[in-house]
């Protein structure tokens, strides 16, 4: 099984709702990622989650907020977003999280801020 | 930082017909190259990776790429295209940071190919 899942596919959200994405894999892999991928454009990393822990966090706003529950779990709490947070947000995991690992990725949420 | 250079934002090609999709990466000592596709709707899928060895590497569905250190090179090629081809390539390097490695993505080339 090499499946990334994430839920919701879609998601419409007003700037004051509280929102989460979750994302979720099966593989034992031990690092996991949070891209924002704008339309036409390359994917951008948020954050780098290694064993459970918060290793890489690329100066995202705090209205975007990661939590790792254990190793196959992945969320991205959301809380008054601006319309120029629409975007595609893709979660990717990897065995260790090595430079030499293949990313899987997942199949997105496509969020839009109103 | 290493960064990630992809010449060509689009490639439209007939179907049949071959392709290169170039990459060029900064240099350093040791590096580690991917190419991605993402189709349509969809998240991205790796296509193959260049860690070591030989300088040419193949995918399942024949695509190639070759790593070239003395041009700091990485262009993907495929010698007769598919419609179902049709898609956004990425080229990617493997960058440390913090004690953690992360992808450096290039801007991404849409091939299109048509009938």
């Amino acid at each position: 099984d090499t499946e990334v899942t994430q839920t919701p596919k879609h998601l419409v959200m007003g700037m004051t709702n509280k929102k989460s994405l979750k994302c979720e894999q099966h593989m034992g892999h031990r690092a996991m990622y949070w891209y924002k991928q704008k339309a036409k454009k390359p994917p951008e990393l948020m954050f780098v989650y290694s064993y459970e822990k918060l290793s890489i966090n690329e100066s995202v706003p705090s209205r975007f907020s990661p939590e790792c529950p254990n190793s196959s779990l992945l969320n991205l709490h959301l809380h008054a977003l601006q319309p120029e947070d629409s975007a595609l947000y893709l979660c990717a995991s990897s065995q260790e999280g090595r430079g030499t690992d293949t990313q899987y990725f997942g199949p997105g949420t496509r969020l839009t801020v109103l | 930082a290493q960064s990630v250079t992809q010449l060509d934002s689009q490639v439209p090609v007939f179907e049949e017909a071959p392709v290169e999709l170039r990459c060029n990466y900064s240099s350093s000592v040791s590096v580690y190259l991917f190419w991605y596709v993402q189709y349509p709707n969809q998240g991205l899928q790796l296509l193959l990776k260049y860690l070591s060895g030989s300088t040419l590497v193949e995918s399942i569905n024949g695509f190639e790429a070759e790593f070239n250190k003395s041009q700091t090179s990485f262009h993907l090629r495929k010698p007769s295209v598919h419609i179902s081809d049709t898609a956004e390539y990425f080229c990617a390097v493997s960058e440390v940071q913090g004690g953690s490695e992360k992808l450096v993505f290039g801007k991404g080339t849409k091939l299109t190919v048509n009938p």
